[in-house]
């Protein structure tokens, strides 16, 4: 079973600066890869993702990175704002096996992010 | 366009009791899928519904089940509850059924098993 890991629990980042948020899978036949961001009290809600046909994916202040050799993909806020302060998930998409098209997420543990003005 | 509605919003229940919960897709989409997000964890995928049926399930136990509508709304229903079950519980939506497709999450029902 892929096993995705998150193992940074919390980051603080100044205004204005970059957020650097990591996340590590275990299993290279997986190779979708998102993130989402969650508020207290709301659902999680989707950010970027990421394709193993690339290393890079942008949009707007996000980046994504993906190592495929380190089993490795990175988050990038560039300026972080007081209202990026979010739990963030990493999460591969899986196909469902057996002749069935279904999509599992399955997501690491979440890291507290907070910005400080 | 209306997001993913969840009701109820909290739930308080005891050991051994049933417990089910409703909601309601994004306009447009035909796929949901329920998670249980334990506190301090990641949202862990319980099942999938598309077009009324189950595609796809997680490591949950049998006492974990769900109904699809024509309307596309959803249940998750759990019988015997156990402690361990006292989570924040997601539905998401997509729209096509395609194992690829974004999925919406709603806020989520926080359901408390004492």
């Amino acid at each position: 079973d892929q096993q995705v890991k998150q193992n940074s629990p919390s980051l603080s980042v100044q205004e204005g600066r970059i957020s650097i948020l990591n996340c590590d899978y275990t299993n290279s036949m997986f190779d979708y890869f998102l993130w989402y961001k969650k508020y207290p009290a709301e659902g999680p809600t989707f950010l970027i993702s990421i394709s193993s046909i690339k290393d890079k994916n942008e949009d707007g202040r996000f980046t994504v990175f993906l190592n495929k050799s380190a089993k490795h993909l990175s988050l990038h806020i560039v300026p972080s704002q007081p209202g990026d302060s979010a739990v963030y998930f990493c999460a591969d998409l899986t196909s469902g096996a057996g002749g069935t098209s279904y999509g599992k997420l399955t997501f690491g543990q979440g890291t507290i992010l907070t910005v400080h003005p | 366009e209306t997001g993913v509605t969840q009701s109820p919003t909290h739930l308080i229940k005891t050991r051994g009791q049933q417990v089910t919960l409703r909601c309601s897709s994004q306009s447009g989409h035909n796929t949901v899928s329920w998670y249980q997000q334990a506190l301090g964890q990641g949202p862990q995928f319980i099942f999938q519904y598309y077009r009324e049926e189950e595609n796809g399930r997680g490591n949950f136990p049998p006492r974990f089940s769900g109904l699809q509508f024509p309307n596309y709304s959803s249940e998750l229903n759990v019988n015997a509850l156990e402690l361990d079950d006292s989570a924040l519980y997601l539905c998401a939506s997509s729209p096509k059924g395609e194992s690829t497709d974004t999925q919406y999450f709603g806020p989520g029902t926080r359901l408390t098993v004492l």
